[in-house]
């Protein structure tokens, strides 16, 4: 069975500070795992994944994650966070192998202040 | 354009009055998805399909029903919808076990 926390339902950063949103997964079977954005009234778009290959994984908008597989996380960061990064944000794991479940985090938003 | 379509994008209906929410993509992918959305729980799995003809159960089925009669498509249907299914509904596809792409939801209000 798989599950997913994010811890931090809300986030608050100053524009141009550090973004680190968390994301712990639990999984019986090696992992596939995501990161997802959720702007205001709109449906989701894939951020970056991880799929077994390299464990340091870059997305879009200058965000990355590294999947460590001892600490069961994979935390999404990005170095300096912009107006336009301020949305909801949600890790989901599958397994890679067996069911097709997918699992999702309960989010956590992003507030970025000027 | 590769894309998933929902329709209604928003429904507002009485309890047991039967509905179906459809879905639509045009990326040829096998397998697909239904997600309710609801503040502070995310977004839970109801039914997915993994092929035509092939659902299975997610993690909230209760009240819903899924069908997989063609590739593209996987309507979701509440035979009797109670106020506690008001939520917004996605829906997603994607090839295999990658990435999903979502469709611009349904935001459903039963009375």
């Amino acid at each position: 069975a798989q599950s997913v926390t994010q811890l931090g339902s809300h986030v608050s950063v100053s524009e141009g500070a550090l973004v680190l949103l968390r994301c712990n997964y639990s999984s019986s079977v090696p992992p596939y795992l995501f990161w997802y954005v959720q702007y205001p009234n709109q449906g989701l778009q894939l951020l970056l994944k991880y799929t077994s290959a390299a464990t340091l994984v870059k997305g879009i908008n200058g965000f990355e994650a590294e999947f460590k597989k001892s600490e069961t996380s994979f935390h999404l960061t990005k170095p300096s966070a912009h107006m336009s990064d301020a949305a909801e944000y949600f890790c989901a794991v599958s397994a890679s192998s067996g069911t097709y479940k997918y699992i999702f985090g309960t989010g956590t938003r992003l507030k970025v202040l000027a | 354009e590769a894309q998933v379509t929902q329709n209604p994008r928003y429904l507002i209906t009485v309890t047991g009055k039967k509905l179906t929410v459809t879905c639509s993509q045009n990326m040829n992918h096998e397998y697909m998805s239904w997600y309710r959305q609801d503040p502070g729980l995310g977004l839970r799995q109801i039914y997915y399909s993994m092929n035509v003809e092939v659902t299975d159960k997610g993690d909230v089925p209760e009240g819903y029903k899924v069908s997989r009669k063609e590739k593209r498509n996987f309507p979701l249907i509440l035979e009797s919808p109670s106020p506690n299914q008001t939520s917004l509904y996605f829906c997603a596809s994607s090839r295999n076990r990658n990435e999903q792409f979502f469709g611009p939801g349904t935001r459903l209000t039963v009375l």
